[in-house]
């Protein structure tokens, strides 16, 4: 199975700031068709995951551009441009490229300093 | 609008039979091209894939768990069901049914989810 590994795993941001997180995978997710499956996910406090970002960098529709995510093979980053207080939650990459199993990161839990 | 409830016990004894029913509504479960999935996370933790079952009744699980757990479709009542053996303490967890577009890119419809505890 794939590993994925986040960083930081608690990440206190003060409101306005940039925020980052890294995501590294255990091996490529370069898929045979060119894509790269590695897709972003925030879940707020009791409530379901939300998907974020998928394909490294492409945002799902109703998600603010202050949201990007960079990165190739096995080395990614989710990046907050200013956090504001809804982004309070945990976030975790996944990655699809390797199903199955899909397998998710640790999770990073983002809280307001 | 597509929704997903879970359901089933919320308490169950080690050793046991997990199961668990996910009712879907605003959609049939018949439709073709997507998959039906479970996802767990124990409390406090992160997220671990359980498996999917294909519209076309393939089924796909986690390695991990594969050795203990079934998923299945009742189109009838537009359902799927989760069934995981032997369980215990480990195993509880708030578990997620969801609808799936694509594992690849993550696209899931997901659930409420439901605490199943695993104790005597």
């Amino acid at each position: 199975d794939v590993v994925m590994t986040q960083s930081p795993l608690s990440l206190p941001v003060t409101l306005g700031q940039p925020a980052s997180i890294s995501c590294r995978s255990s091996q490529s997710l370069v898929y045979s068709d060119g894509n790269t499956y590695l897709n972003w996910f925030q879940q707020r406090p009791g409530q379901s995951p939300r998907r974020l970002i998928y394909k490294v960098s492409d945002r799902d529709s109703g998600v603010p551009d202050r949201f990007s995510g960079s990165g190739s093979g096995t080395d990614f980053t989710l990046k907050i441009s200013r956090v504001e207080a809804e982004d309070v939650g945990v976030y975790y990459c996944m990655q699809g490229t390797h199903w199955p199993p899909i397998t998710f990161g640790q999770g990073t839990r983002l809280e307001i300093k | 609008q597509l929704q997903l409830q879970e359901s089933g016990p919320g308490l169950v004894k080690p050793s046991e039979t997990l199961s668990l029913t996910c009712t879907v509504s605003g959609g049939s479960i018949s439709s073709s091209s997507y998959y039906w999935g479970w996802i767990r996370q124990p409390p406090g933790k992160g997220l671990e894939w359980i498996g999917s079952i294909y519209y076309s009744g393939s089924t796909y699980y986690n390695p991990s768990l594969k050795s203990r757990v079934t998923i299945s479709v009742d189109t009838s009542k537009n359902q799927f069901s989760l069934k995981l053996s032997s369980v215990t303490a480990a195993d509880t967890a708030l578990y997620y049914c969801a609808r799936v577009a694509s594992h690849y890119s993550g696209n899931y419809h997901w659930g409420q989810g439901t605490l199943v505890t695993v104790s005597s």
